[in-house]
């Protein structure tokens, strides 16, 4: 079967780094999404990778293994309007979205 | 500005009414989606269509329908049918289906709840 997991919560600290984790098991893998939600509001893209390695894009960085099943998603200099949800959703083999359930980013001062 | 409006912010269900969320864009894109977004879950994918006059069930249609008459307008029916319908409802547009990497638009979503 397919299944994407990330952790629930997770609370930082205003200026500092995290890593957001996201694993997945799928048949077919055609690239692998990251997208910022603030409550109540639409998801906006934040990233997109289908080969292995790192993708940096300012402060949000993407990393991927394909052999590893494993992503994740990089803040860097966190702000407080960086607390949001952060979703991993991956393409299968039918060009399918599969979405995780989010992980809730808390920043603190 | 291009983007995807969908109206109303909220809505309020009767029992064994049936009611309908709007979801424009002016992207011209060609593909459209509705998702329902309940707490704890990854998105779950209602409906999808590619092109005008065609549309896919996606994983959990049933209590659901949608027209694709114009290729701007993608609205969404909560039936009678659907015994749970209290959920975020959001709705995207990509410019086509299937290529691999093309990223959605999303609206900022209706909050449905039941009276």
């Amino acid at each position: 079967g397919q299944n994407i997991d990330q952790p629930t919560e997770m609370t930082a600290t205003e200026g500092a780094i995290v890593q957001i984790n996201c694993t997945y098991q799928t048949s077919g893998f055609n690239g692998l999404f990251w997208y910022q939600q603030h409550a109540g509001e639409a998801p906006t893209f934040l990233s997109y990778n289908v080969l292995d390695g790192l993708e940096e894009k300012g402060r949000f960085s993407s990393f991927l293994s394909r052999s590893k099943g494993y992503s994740y998603l990089l803040l860097k200099e966190l702000q407080m309007k960086d607390s949001a949800s952060y979703l991993c959703a991956l393409k299968d083999s039918n060009y399918q979205l599969i979405w995780g359930a989010g992980t809730k980013l808390i920043i603190k001062p | 500005d291009g983007g995807i409006t969908q109206s109303p912010k909220y809505l309020f269900r009767k029992e064994g009414q049936n009611v309908t969320l709007s979801c424009e864009q002016n992207l011209n894109h060609d593909a459209m989606y509705w998702y329902r977004q309940d707490p704890g879950q990854g998105l779950r994918l209602i409906y999808y269509s590619q092109i005008v006059n065609d549309f896919q069930k996606g994983d959990i249609a049933e209590g659901y329908s949608v027209s694709r008459e114009k290729k701007e307008s993608f609205p969404l029916t909560v039936t009678s049918a659907q015994k749970n319908p209290t959920a975020f409802y959001l709705c995207a547009s990509s410019i086509e289906v299937g290529t691999g990497y093309e990223k959605l638009f999303f609206g900022s979503g209706t909050q449905l709840s039941v009276l």
